[in-house]
Formats: C-alpha cells, structure tokens, sequence
C-alpha cells in the first residue's frame, strides 16, 4: 500500500495568495482528517470527513480556510486568501474505525509558508 | 488550555539509559495512543491501550494507561539513537482524537 499521498510536500506563497493542500487517502480508509502542526500549538484537528461527508469543522480557525472531499479517493484543503500566521505543517491522516482502537494513519505532510 | 499534558517537555539522554515519559489529563478516555514522529515525517502508531491499568509492550517500549483511563506512561529501556524523535500521545473523546503537545526526545551515540 502507497499509505496517505499527500501534495505538495512544501509551498511557499505571498501573503493574499490562494493555496490547495491536496490527499489522497489509503483506499478503503472511511474517516479521513485535516491536521495543523506548529511548535506553538502543537498538532490541532481542523476537520474531518465520514464517507466524504464533512462532520466536524469546528477546529477550521475563520473563513478564509475550506475543505472538500469529493470522492472517496481526494480531499482538498484550501486557504483564501493566505495570512502569515497560516504558515505551518499540514498533516492529512485517514482510519477506517472509529472509536477504540481506531489507527490514523498519517501522510507525510505539507510544509506550508506564507511570506 | 491543553485537554492533554506531556512531560518532560524535551529530554536528552545518552544511548543505553532508560527513561518514561507521562501523558496526563484531567478527563477520562475511552482509549489513549502513543505516536512517534521523526523530522519531515508524519506521527506514526506506536500503541493503543484501552483498559484501565493495561500495560502493552513493544520491543524495549512499555506502555501503560492508568487505572482511571486519565493518565498514561511510556518507558523505553536501553535507548538508541533510533528512539530520538517526538513522542504524541493521543486521547479518544469518542468524536475524534486530541492530541498532546508531546515530548521531543533525543538520544545521543
């Protein structure tokens, strides 16, 4: 198995700009999770998906940030406009139980920089 | 505020010690994993523990859950270099997984 594919493994934009965070998940993975990483908040849930159905959004910090899942295969993650504040590690991750015993398995991430 | 705590924040030891780090909470959990990163990379499963007071180990890695399904403990014997990187653990809020600050580990040849 190719694990979690995530795309691209670094980004560096200017403050305004639109960036596209892209992943595809492990085939057959039904949850599939968006995560931020910075050494001042550590790694912090900004969304997940059931069956490419958005079900808790509450960690997506303001407007500017969105996430689709299209199908079962690819989720994007878009900021618009991008903040330097935005600059982080973003971290795809997908499971296929939920609940005790669930495993995430996690891509390799997105070093996102925002000038 | 931190649903979860992680201590000692960093820890740098020479290879062949033993060491244990700690997970702490004050809420319950349905379950608790520990993670392990290593630099450009992803978190990657280490363990999960579901049961009060179970111990899991793995290798030279023994991990333990609290009685109260509060707290947990990671205790590496004889570590390597191979063991440096950041250690995450994660709790079960039933909705998905929070995770801790965690603890940057580096051990040295």
């Amino acid at each position: 198995d190719a694990g979690v594919i995530q795309s691209p493994r670094h980004e560096v934009t200017e403050m305004g700009q639109e960036v596209t965070l892209r992943c595809k998940p492990i085939s057959g993975h039904d949850y599939l999770f968006w995560y931020r990483q910075t050494m001042m908040r550590g790694l912090e849930l900004l969304i997940y998906f059931n069956n490419n159905v958005p079900i808790d959004d509450s960690g997506m910090p303001e407007d500017r940030f969105s996430a689709k899942m299209p199908n079962a295969s690819f989720s994007t993650l878009k900021i618009q406009p991008s903040e330097p504040r935005d600059s982080a590690v973003y971290f795809c991750a997908s499971s296929v139980t939920q609940g005790a015993g669930e495993k995430l398995f996690f891509g390799s991430g997105t070093q996102l920089s925002v000038l | 505020t931190q649903l979860l705590e992680q201590s000692p924040q960093f820890l740098s030891i020479q290879e062949g010690e033993n060491l244990t780090v700690y997970c702490n909470s004050s809420s319950v959990f349905s379950s608790l994993q520990w993670y392990r990163q290593e630099p450009g990379e992803g978190p990657v499963l280490l363990v999960t523990v579901v049961t009060g007071g179970e111990v899991k180990k793995l290798k030279r890695l023994t991990f333990q859950f609290g009685d109260a399904r509060k707290d947990s403990s990671l205790h590496i014997t004889a570590a390597q270099p191979g063991d440096t990187g950041l250690y995450l653990c994660a709790g079960d809020y039933g909705q998905n997984f929070v995770f801790g600050p965690g603890t940057r580990l580096s051990v040295l040849p």
